[in-house]
């Protein structure tokens, strides 16, 4: 099984700075990595698909990159609105979340 | 609109069976590919079971393989997942997630989830 390891595993920031959550694959899994957000007491969102294409409707703020075993989520200046909880999914085999990454304000 | 809605939760005794729903709606159910997906209580999300659009190829998660079955009935809008031998580990959110066809193979749409708590 591919496992998906992402860090940090929680975070504090401030309006308006750059945050990186990081996930890491046990193994390669090109780009088939996709991120998704979760806020208290709602069912996740589809953020991110393909390592670094935008969902529709999501704001441009947010982007992610990389492939092969590396990936990042960047929200380029947070807002109050993203304080959520961050997972990152491989659909290379099997599909495995990561733990996730707590993002606070 | 595509919309997703579960349903059947409820609370049960370890060992015994319970029948998840999940009615689609705003989009051509018959073409597309399911996720099952649950959380536990202040957990992560844990990936359970996948059924592709004509039934032929399912795929469990090891931690339900054998006590969990996922069908659907096109023909009704609906996707079902069959819990059996129910343990206490199984307490969760249960979530069904539409699953978009061509790679990465990503999950679009998800429904509200509905609560399964397994408890004597």
């Amino acid at each position: 099984d591919i496992q998906m390891t992402q860090s940090p595993s929680s975070l504090s920031a401030s309006v308006g700075d750059r945050v990186t959550i990081t996930c890491r694959a046990s193994e390669s899994i090109r780009n088939y990595l996709n991120w998704y957000q979760q806020k208290a007491g709602e069912a996740p969102k589809l953020l991110m698909y393909g390592a670094s294409s935008l969902q529709s409707g999501v704001p441009s703020r947010f982007s992610g990159s990389g492939s092969g075993t590396d990936f990042t989520l960047t929200i380029s200046s947070v807002q109050p609105e993203d304080v959520a909880t961050y997972y990152c999914q491989q659909s290379y085999r099997i599909k495995s979340f990561g733990q996730g990454t707590k993002l606070e304000i | 609109e595509v919309q997703l809605v579960e349903s059947g939760g409820a609370l049960i005794q370890p060992g015994g069976s319970l029948r998840l729903s999940c009615a689609a709606s705003g989009f051509t159910f018959s073409s597309y590919e399911m996720d099952w997906v649950r959380q536990a209580p202040g957990k992560g999300l844990e990936w359970i079971g996948y059924i592709s659009s004509n039934e032929k190829n399912i795929y469990y998660a090891d931690s339900v393989k054998g006590r969990f079955t996922i069908s659907r009935d096109n023909a009704k809008n609906s996707l079902f997942l069959q819990m059996n031998s129910l343990r206490v580990e199984d307490t969760a959110v249960y979530y069904c997630a539409r699953l978009w066809e061509t790679p990465p193979y990503y999950l679009d749409y998800w429904g509200q989830g509905t609560l399964v708590t397994v408890s004597s």
